[in-house]
C-alpha cells in the first residue's frame, strides 16, 4: 500500500535560516508522482511542485529546492533564507500510476512551519 | 479566471439532516476529487471521478455520496451527517493522472 510520512509535525525557525522539510514515501509501483503543496494560514492549498518517478533531477525554484532520492524513498523540500511569508503547513503527496487508470492521491500529515521575525 | 468553486464555505448543521456541498470547475478537467482535512491526519481522499458518470471510492468514503452528471460539477452529498464528519472539505480537479490538482477554497462543516 502507498504511504507518505512527514515525521516533522512542527518546525520553528528564525527568519533567514534554511529549513528542510522531510518526506518519505512507500509504494510498490515503479511509476508514480510526488507533489508538494503549501497551505498558508488563509487555508487554500497551493501547488508547489510535481515530480515523476523517472526524473531524479533535483529542482530549484528561487529559494525553494527539492531533493528526490529513490534509493531512500525521499522527496525533501528545502527553503533557503526563510521568510515570514513561508509560514504555512506543507504537504507532501504521492500518486501512483495504475493500469486501471484509477486516480488516488495520498497525502502526508503535513509539517507546520513557523518562521519568526 | 481558472478556478474551482465550492459552496457553501461554512456550514453548521445537525445530525441526520441531509446536505450537499457543491463543487464546480471551469477548466474542463476530467478528474475531480473530494478530500477531508483533519488535524494530524492531513488530507484524505473521499471520492474521485475520472469522467462523467465515472466515480470511485477513495480512502474514507463511508457516509458520503457523489455524482458526476456534468463534467464541471462534482457535488458531495452527506445523506445523514454525523458529528464525526465535522471537518474541512476540499474539492479538487486536474487534467489527468499524475498532474497537479487545483483545489477549491474549502468548506468548513460542523455537525452538531
Amino acid at each position: 500500500a502507498q504511504k507518505v510520512t512527514q515525521a516533522q509535525t512542527e518546525i520553528s525557525v528564525v527568519e533567514k535560516e534554511d529549513v528542510t522539510l522531510d518526506c518519505v514515501y512507500e509504494t510498490r509501483d515503479t511509476t508514480y508522482y510526488l507533489f508538494w503543496y503549501k497551505q498558508p494560514p488563509s487555508g487554500e492549498l497551493v501547488f508547489l511542485i510535481r515530480r515523476n518517478s523517472f526524473d531524479e533531477q533535483n529542482e530549484i525554484s528561487g529559494r525553494y529546492s527539492w531533493n528526490f532520492q529513490k534509493s531512500t524513498s525521499s522527496f525533501n523540500f528545502t527553503i533557503t533564507a526563510s521568510q515570514v511569508v513561508d509560514s504555512a503547513v506543507y504537504f507532501c503527496a504521492l500518486s501512483e500510476s495504475r493500469m486501471d487508470s484509477s486516480y488516488k492521491l495520498i497525502f502526508g500529515s503535513g509539517t507546520r512551519l513557523l518562521v519568526r521575525p | 479566471e481558472a478556478q474551482v468553486t465550492q459552496n457553501p464555505r461554512y456550514l453548521i448543521t445537525v445530525t441526520g439532516k441531509k446536505l450537499t456541498v457543491t463543487c464546480s470547475q471551469n477548466m474542463n478537467h476530467e478528474y475531480m476529487s473530494w478530500y477531508r482535512q483533519d488535524p494530524g491526519l492531513g488530507l484524505r481522499q473521499i471520492y474521485y471521478s475520472m469522467n462523467v458518470e465515472v466515480t470511485d471510492k477513495g480512502d474514507v468514503p463511508e457516509g458520503y455520496k457523489v455524482s458526476r452528471k456534468e463534467k464541471r460539477n462534482f457535488p458531495l452529498i452527506l445523506e445523514s451527517p454525523s458529528p464525526n464528519q465535522t471537518s474541512l472539505y476540499f474539492c479538487a480537479s486536474s487534467l489527468g493522472l499524475g498532474v497537479a490538482q487545483y483545489f477549491g477554497p474549502g468548506t468548513r462543516l460542523l455537525v452538531l
